[in-house]
């Protein structure tokens, strides 16, 4: 069965530092894996998706996020913070299957930039 | 105007009463999903639909039903409503994977429920 547990309910940086979420997957078979934001009083919204192609996914806003196997990771970078970044990110998982494929999402990691 | 539109956007009830969520796209995806966020659970699958005729449960589809009318509309009900079942929810839809790619899936804005 697929997870994805997301290390830090809550990340705080200061404007202009680096952003790491992390994020490490459990999967049967190789897996497509996503990153979501989710602004305040909003639904969420793709940033990246990794399907096998380049290991390093580049997304918008100048996030990527660097598929390792070996790790079994899927971390999330931005290399200067932005206040606009303040947001829910959610890392998923999904596993194809011939029915059809479904996500499992992480439990999310609150992102506060400081001034 | 949003391509996944989800009705009520914020409602208060009591237990035991029966609520719909109704959600409608136009993005013309066949695929369709209920999902429900509490805080520090992430979002949990409740049912799923790939096209008007195919319904799924997911994960956590006990005390909820839902009902695909047509390819644009899905909804989900809580016949009796319980105050564990306060959380917000949220629709999604998506398109066919290709070659094996899992489709992005696109969110409404979500539904607020709140059960006294």
């Amino acid at each position: 069965a697929q997870s994805v547990t997301q290390l830090g309910s809550h990340v705080s940086v200061s404007e202009g530092a680096l952003v790491l979420l992390r994020c490490n997957y459990s999967s049967s078979v190789p897996p497509y894996l996503f990153w979501y934001v989710q602004y305040p009083n909003q639904g969420l919204q793709l940033l990246l998706k990794y399907t096998s192609a380049a290991t390093l996914v580049k997304g918008i806003n100048g996030f990527e996020a660097e598929f390792k196997k070996s790790e079994t990771s899927f971390h999330l970078t931005k290399p200067s913070a932005h206040m606009s970044d303040a947001a829910e990110y959610f890392c998923a998982v999904s596993e194809f299957r011939t029915s059809g494929s479904r996500l499992t999402f992480g439990e999310g990691t609150q992102l506060t930039v400081n001034p | 105007d949003a391509d996944v539109t989800q009705t009520p956007r914020n409602r208060i009830t009591k237990t035991g009463k029966r609520i719909m969520l109704e959600c409608s796209q136009t993005k013309g995806h066949d695929r369709m999903y209920w999902y429900r966020q509490d805080p520090g659970l992430g979002l949990r699958l409740i049912y799923y639909s790939f096209d008007v005729k195919d319904i799924n449960k997911g994960e956590i589809s006990d005390g909820y039903s839902v009902s695909r009318q047509a390819q644009a509309k899905f909804s989900l009900s809580l016949e009796s409503a319980i105050p564990n079942q306060t959380a917000l929810y949220f629709c999604a839809t998506s398109d066919l994977p290709s070659g094996g790619a899992s489709g992005e899936l696109f969110f409404g804005e979500g539904s607020r429920l709140t059960v006294l």
